[in-house]
């Protein structure tokens, strides 16, 4: 099985940087993707990582070190509208390659 | 854009009832999910379908049933619907199995079983 840890809430100041942690145990490692979803909304796709190393775009940046087993999301120049629940999620090579999720962070950007 | 839209927002139904939800996505993907997402529990799969006519069981496929008939449609069977059934479900599509793809999502319908 595939297990998958994120903090259940964070809080931070508009302005400021954030960085959200995920961790994962699992074999057949095949890429891990991060997901932003507002209250009452659908998920949306932020960013997917296969390779080890430091992925950006624009305020949105996402890291990923295999060996390790861990991924972050950084969020710079926080604005209010970034407060949502962030979904990380990894994908295993084999069988449907159907990605497994990890239960969320909820973070809350307070002026 | 792929836009997968779900049959209702919101649903209220009975114990007992037999409950269909329906998806529906417009850019041919060949995969599409059933999930429930529930405080504090995340995303859980609920049934996976690679193609049509084709379905596996997901993480908790107990006491639901899918159709997929048509290659846009994906739709979610609840037998009997009980109480513990009331949920958040999100339907998602993805283009295919083999190659790095995102999955896209509907907006969600929420669904109570009084």
């Amino acid at each position: 099985g595939q297990n998958i840890d994120q903090p259940t809430e964070m809080t931070a100041t508009e302005g400021a940087i954030v960085q959200i942690n995920c961790t994962y145990q699992t074999s057949g490692f095949n890429g891990l993707f991060w997901y932003q979803q507002h209250a009452g909304e659908a998920p949306t796709f932020l960013s997917y990582n296969v390779l080890d190393g430091l992925e950006e775009k624009g305020r949105f940046s996402s890291f990923l070190s295999r060996s390790k087993g861990y991924s972050y999301l950084l969020l710079k120049e926080l604005q209010m509208k970034d407060s949502a629940s962030y979904l990380c999620a990894v994908r295993v090579a084999g069988g449907s390659y159907i990605p497994t999720f990890g239960r969320g962070t909820s973070l809350i950007v307070h002026p | 854009d792929v836009k997968v839209t779900q049959s209702s927002r919101y649903l209220v139904k009975r114990t007992g009832e037999k409950v269909f939800l329906e998806c529906v996505q417009d850019m041919d993907h060949e995969n599409m999910f059933w999930y429930r997402q529930d405080p504090g529990l995340g995303l859980r799969l609920i049934y996976f379908s690679y193609d049509v006519k084709m379905k596996e069981k997901g993480d908790i496929p107990e006491g639901y049933s899918v159709s997929r008939e048509k290659k846009e449609r994906f739709s979610l069977i609840l037998e009997s619907a009980s109480t513990n059934q009331t949920s958040m479900y999100l339907c998602a599509s993805r283009r295919n199995t083999w190659s790095y793809n995102e999955q896209f999502f509907g907006p969600g319908t929420r669904l109570t079983v009084l």
